[in-house]
């Protein structure tokens, strides 16, 4: 079945540390975005990258980080200068060259600070 | 675990009944909007769609209605089931980069047996 898939579903940051979240995905999709989830919010843009190699900075990418070495793989970190990273992480994707196209989401990854 | 429908306006309907929920979109260049669901601790599933030059479009027990006059979308859910229970979310396109979107807060849906 086609899909996204985040892991792990539960993620525990202690200070000064750095953890990455991981988002696969087999839809063959050239897009795909990292956002951050709050209770009673939005769902906020940190990256998106539309191709390979290649990511651009959203609304809040202050201390995240993003690479895309492949088509199928988007992972997230978040660092050490992310105060406040508490918080329901969610990765999606979309057909790249059609701006009228659904995005599509995994599951999500809470984080949550030791 | 923490649900994200906290502090979010909801309706609470009775099983069976008809749902609509509301939602006012920011910027009127938007050309693309999406309904999500979102059940508690899972991510948002897309349910129908819709694109400017329509006003109305369904699909099964779910309608969307957008005035553009008054930048308002609307999702009516028809027969609404336990299972309907979520909160959900409009998206707007906004234009800008590809394919970024605006999301809204959200409505928590809560059906009655």
């Amino acid at each position: 079945d086609g899909g996204i898939t985040q892991s792990p579903k539960y993620l525990f940051r202690k200070e000064g540390q750095n953890v990455t979240l991981s988002c696969e995905q087999n839809l063959n999709h050239d897009a795909m975005y990292w956002y951050r989830q709050d209770p009673g919010q939005g769902l906020r843009l940190i990256y998106y990258s539309q191709i390979v190699n290649d990511f651009q900075k959203g609304d809040i990418a202050e201390g995240y980080s993003v690479s895309r070495e492949k088509k199928e793989s988007f992972p997230l970190t978040v660092t050490s200068a992310q105060k406040n990273p508490t918080a329901f992480y969610l990765c999606a994707s979309s057909i790249y060259r059609d701006r009228a196209q659904p995005q599509h989401f995994g599951d999500g990854t809470r984080l949550s600070i030791l | 675990g923490e649900s994200v429908g906290l502090h979010l306006p909801t309706l609470s309907v009775q099983e069976g009944d008809n749902s609509i929920i509301n939602c006012a979109y920011s910027n009127s260049a938007s050309d693309y909007f999406i309904w999500y669901k979102q059940e508690s601790g899972k991510g948002p599933q897309f349910i129908i769609d819709i694109r400017s030059n329509m006003d109305k479009r369904q699909g099964q027990r779910v309608t969307v209605l957008l005035n553009k006059t008054v930048k308002h979308l609307s999702l009516q859910i028809a027969a609404t089931q336990p299972g309907d229970s979520a909160v959900y979310f409009c998206a707007e396109n906004y234009g800008g980069s590809q394919g970024n979107l605006i999301f809204g807060k959200g409505t928590k849906l809560s059906v009655k047996p």
